[in-house]
């Protein structure tokens, strides 16, 4: 199974920091990669998609970067609603369309 | 819109097995993978497989090979996720979500989440 390794696995940040969350592939995955935003109690909300692909409806804010084994989240100007866990996905190889391990997001 | 409606919370003896539906509207359902993804309390996400509407295919992730069971119903647009012989370690939020698709490969909407707790 293709792993995926999410750093750092926890930040602290103030509202308006630029926020950079890396996941890196243990073999290549073009840009099959997918980022996910998750509050407690809720399911899972899809942010970015073929590495850097905004989904509708997502702030221009979030923006997504990489190819092959190393991909970027990055968040220009955090917002209170931001505060969360985030995740990528690798969507390449099956069976398994492995997780990252999860990056929280808390306030500084 | 699209939606998802996951069924209730189900308390479970180890052993037994668990059936969770998902009720696909708001899109063309045959058009769309369905894929199962679960989340144990405190912990990250684990991909359990997916189901092609279409064709019926449908793949599982090796862990759960001999365990679990996907399925539809095209006729009410409903998916199943049935996973037998459980244990403490299958206690988790049981999500379904929809495949995006003109490109987008990536679960673009999902269910609510079922609640499985197994215990004696």
């Amino acid at each position: 199974d293709t792993q995926l390794t999410q750093s750092p696995s926890f930040l602290s940040a103030s509202v308006g920091d630029r926020v950079t969350i890396t996941c890196r592939a243990s073999q290549g995955i073009n840009t099959y990669l997918a980022w996910y935003q998750q509050k407690p109690g809720q399911a899972p909300k899809l942010l970015i998609y073929a590495a850097s692909t905004l989904q509708i409806g997502v702030p221009s804010r979030f923006s997504g970067s990489g190819s092959g084994t190393e991909f970027t989240l990055t968040i220009s100007s955090l917002q209170p609603e931001d505060f969360a866990t985030y995740y990528c996905q690798q969507l390449n190889a099956y069976p398994t369309w492995t997780f990252g391990q999860g990056t929280k997001v808390e306030i500084k | 819109q699209v939606q998802l409606g996951q069924s209730g919370a189900e308390v479970k003896k180890p052993g037994a097995s668990v059936k969770v539906s998902c009720k696909a509207s708001g899109y063309t359902f045959i058009g769309h993978y369905i894929h199962w993804v679960r989340q144990a309390p405190g912990q990250g996400l684990e991909h359990m497989g997916w189901f092609n509407p279409n064709t019926g295919g449908t793949v599982s992730a090796q862990r759960f090979q001999g365990r679990l069971t996907l399925t539809t119903d095209r006729s009410t647009t409903m998916a199943y996720m049935e996973l037998n012989r459980l244990t403490s370690d299958d206690t988790a939020l049981y999500f379904c979500a929809r495949q995006g698709g003109n490109g987008n490969y990536a679960l673009d909407y999902w269910g609510q989440g079922t609640l499985v707790t197994v215990s004696s």
